[in-house]
């Protein structure tokens, strides 16, 4: 079964810094798609950046880029020059196999930013 | 404009009243969801539908149907709702394996 965990409940950093989140996740399949998702203080969920599990290079989009590191079985999402607009809970999520089916999410990570 | 609609927004019913959760998407996804996010718990997968009348369950079905009769329509239906089922409900759509589930808005329910 798979299982995804992020393990930090909140982290504060300050305006224009970098900061860092982790998750874990466990899988029996060889082929698995990890998803990085953002829920504003409104309630919307929006979906940021994926990473394939069968590609060696992290994912990029805008100032949101990966860490991932497949023999850990750990996607860490990096965010750069955060902005307070960027302060959301992060969730991590993962499908398995090469067909359509739910996503398994961790349980979040707070994170706030402050001028 | 590439969007996953919910309604309605907020929901308050009484214990043992039916619901219906309606979640329309206008991107001809083949692939919706259900899921519920609580305090503690998390996104959990309520129900998956592949295409028209085609419903698989998820992780938590137990106390809940779906339908689905058109591509861009799928319902979640609570018969005869419980306390329990007090929640924040939301709709996805995607198309392919791998690509990334939209979201919509959220139903935010109260069973009281």
């Amino acid at each position: 079964a798979q299982k995804v965990t992020q393990t930090q409940t909140s982290i504060s950093v300050m305006e224009k810094t970098t900061v860092t989140m982790d998750c874990v996740y466990e899988t029996q399949d060889s082929s698995y798609f990890l998803f990085w998702y953002k829920q504003t203080a409104s309630g919307e969920i929006v979906f940021l950046i994926r990473q394939d599990s069968y590609k060696k290079e992290n994912a990029t989009v805008g100032h949101y880029s990966l860490n991932f590191q497949k023999p850990k079985s750990s996607i860490g999402l990096i965010i750069t020059a955060t902005q307070i607009e960027d302060s959301a809970v992060y969730f991590c999520a993962m499908r398995e196999g090469n067909y359509a089916q739910g996503l398994t999410f961790g349980l979040g990570t707070r994170v706030s930013v402050f001028p | 404009d590439m969007k996953v609609t919910q309604m309605p927004r907020y929901l308050i019913k009484r214990m043992g009243e039916n619901v219906l959760l309606e979640c329309g998407q206008d991107m001809s996804h083949e692939t919706m969801y259900w899921y519920r996010q609580d305090p503690g718990l998390g996104l959990q997968l309520i129900y998956i539908s592949y295409d028209v009348d085609s419903n698989s369950e998820g992780d938590i079905p137990k106390g809940y149907r779906v339908s689905r009769k058109k591509r861009e329509h799928f319902s979640l239906i609570l018969d005869s709702a419980k306390t329990n089922q007090t929640s924040v409900y939301f709709c996805a759509s995607s198309t392919g394996f791998n690509q990334a589930p939209l979201f919509g808005e959220g139903t935010r329910l109260s069973v009281l």
